[in-house]
């Protein structure tokens, strides 16, 4: 129950095209539903996150779609730029605080090509 | 840019010997976390640390492990009797608002045990 499940392992896209991943949890306690963007040797950088009272959540490029019902979440992204090629990572956890870990998923290593 | 450091970047090791691996924040943080990834998985939740005290550990964070803040500015994990599974990239992350009430990163450490 502690999962998050993500999909898919490894996207290959083309520079201009829409990129989309997805993940799906079943801890019903979990509230808070970051994205991270990894670079080869870096460590994991927030990208976008959302809470289950907004359906949607769009900064730039990056979209999060949320569907509380089917405890599913995605991440758009738009115009996908051969520097958006990095590893990405859904994650959760049970509130926005400080107290609370966060359960990652993964891991989807996207690849944009020129 | 992360508020933290993390030393050393890299740290080969002979199995059994002890390892410690070092955070320093930058500003005031309360929560500070140890989490990490083994080579091309997921990242996983070590343990959580609040007011000098731990608060939440992984089943991973055995007796083998341990972390404290002995100077109340480094931030240590340390590892007793190293194994070759405990190779991985060690990741320190922080509480903090930033651009958004989050997890922050530090860059890593990555730990080879031989």
């Amino acid at each position: 129950q502690q999962q998050v499940k993500q999909s898919p392992q490894s996207l290959i896209v083309q520079k201009g095209g829409i990129s989309i991943i997805n993940c799906a949890y079943e801890n019903t306690a979990f509230d808070y539903f970051p994205w991270y963007q990894q670079f080869p040797g870096k460590g994991p950088a927030l990208l976008i996150a959302i809470r289950p009272d907004v359906s949607e959540k769009k900064e730039g490029r990056f979209t999060i779609s949320f569907n509380k019902s089917a405890k599913q979440f995605s991440l758009h992204i738009m115009d996908s730029q051969p520097g958006d090629s990095a590893t990405y990572f859904c994650a959760a956890s049970r509130a926005q605080g400080g107290s609370e870990k966060l359960v990652f998923g993964k891991g989807t290593k996207l690849t944009v090509n020129p | 840019e992360p508020e933290v450091t993390q030393t050393p970047s890299h740290q080969v090791t002979q199995m059994g010997q002890e390892v410690i691996l070092r955070c320093v924040p930058i500003s005031n943080h309360l929560y500070f976390y140890w989490y990490r990834q083994i080579l091309g998985q997921k990242v996983e939740f070590l343990v959580s640390f609040y007011n000098n005290e731990i608060s939440e550990k992984s089943e991973i964070f055995d007796d083998q492990f341990s972390v404290e803040r002995p100077d109340g500015s480094n931030f240590t994990l340390k590892i007793r009797s190293t194994k070759l599974e405990d190779s991985a990239m060690y990741f320190c992350a922080y509480w903090g608002s930033g651009d958004q009430e989050t997890q922050y990163f530090g860059p890593g450490t990555r730990l080879l045990v031989l």
